[in-house]
């Protein structure tokens, strides 16, 4: 069974760049049925998608970052990152790595525990 | 204001059964499998419904999906005070791999 973890500065300044890092064990991360995402939750708030990389490669995020996101897969060290630019007091959240694991008989997701990441001078 | 739109709260006595809904669109719901999560206070949200009516390997049975059209609901039967927690359904809006949207959430009281 897969385990994620995430690692990543607690503190970050305004207009800096966010950088996080999930760490996964217990197998590859390159299956062509893994969808690797971040889902951030702010203080007291809902759950907000943040982005979905796919086949390595392909990757998806939400619009309301304005462009300031990048997921990014190394498969060398079984790790997903993720890197969001220009950070304001309103990216302030816990950051979770998800896995979505889509097969013919079923799905299912994978979490990592979550880190939480604060944005302040 | 989220995509998909959930009651804040819910409650129930033990022992009730209780339902959450969650309303979208042709464009999320009516097109693609609803995905339902549970969320302890300072846990990480787990998968309780996967693909609309699935229950992932450890799930009680006691959690059931549905769909039908652009609305989808989860429903907890036989509700016990560990089932307090906040719900989340979740689908994608447009293709599969597409852009993942949250409901708002729903705040489960059980009295």
């Amino acid at each position: 069974q897969l385990q994620l973890q995430e690692s990543g500065p607690g503190l970050v300044k305004p207009s800096e760049t966010l950088s996080l890092t999930c760490s996964v064990s217990g197998g590859s991360i390159t299956s062509s049925s893994y969808y690797w995402g971040w889902v951030r939750q702010p203080p007291g708030k809902g759950l907000e998608w943040i982005g979905t990389i796919y086949y390595t490669v392909n990757t998806n995020y939400n619009p309301s970052l304005r462009g300031r996101g990048t997921i990014s897969v190394d498969t060398s060290k079984n790790q997903i990152s993720l890197k969001l630019s220009s950070v304001t007091a309103a990216d302030t959240a816990v950051y979770y790595c998800r896995l979505h694991v889509s097969l013919l008989e079923n799905a299912f997701d994978i979490w990592g525990q979550g880190t939480v990441v604060t944005v302040s001078s | 204001q989220s995509v998909l739109t959930q009651p804040p709260s819910a409650s129930g006595t033990p022992g009730q059964r209780v339902t959450i809904s969650c309303s979208g669109s042709s464009s999320n719901i009516g097109s693609n499998s609803v995905y339902w999560y549970q969320q302890l206070p300072a846990a990480a949200p787990k998968l309780l419904i996967s693909r609309s009516n699935q229950r992932p390997s450890g799930v009680p049975d006691r959690f059931s999906g549905s769909k039908s059209g652009t609305s989808a609901s989860l429903a907890i039967s036989g509700l016990r005070s560990e089932d307090e927690a906040d719900y989340y359904c979740a689908t994608w809006d447009g293709s599969f791999s597409g852009p993942w949207v949250f409901g708002g959430g729903t705040k489960l009281t059980v009295l």
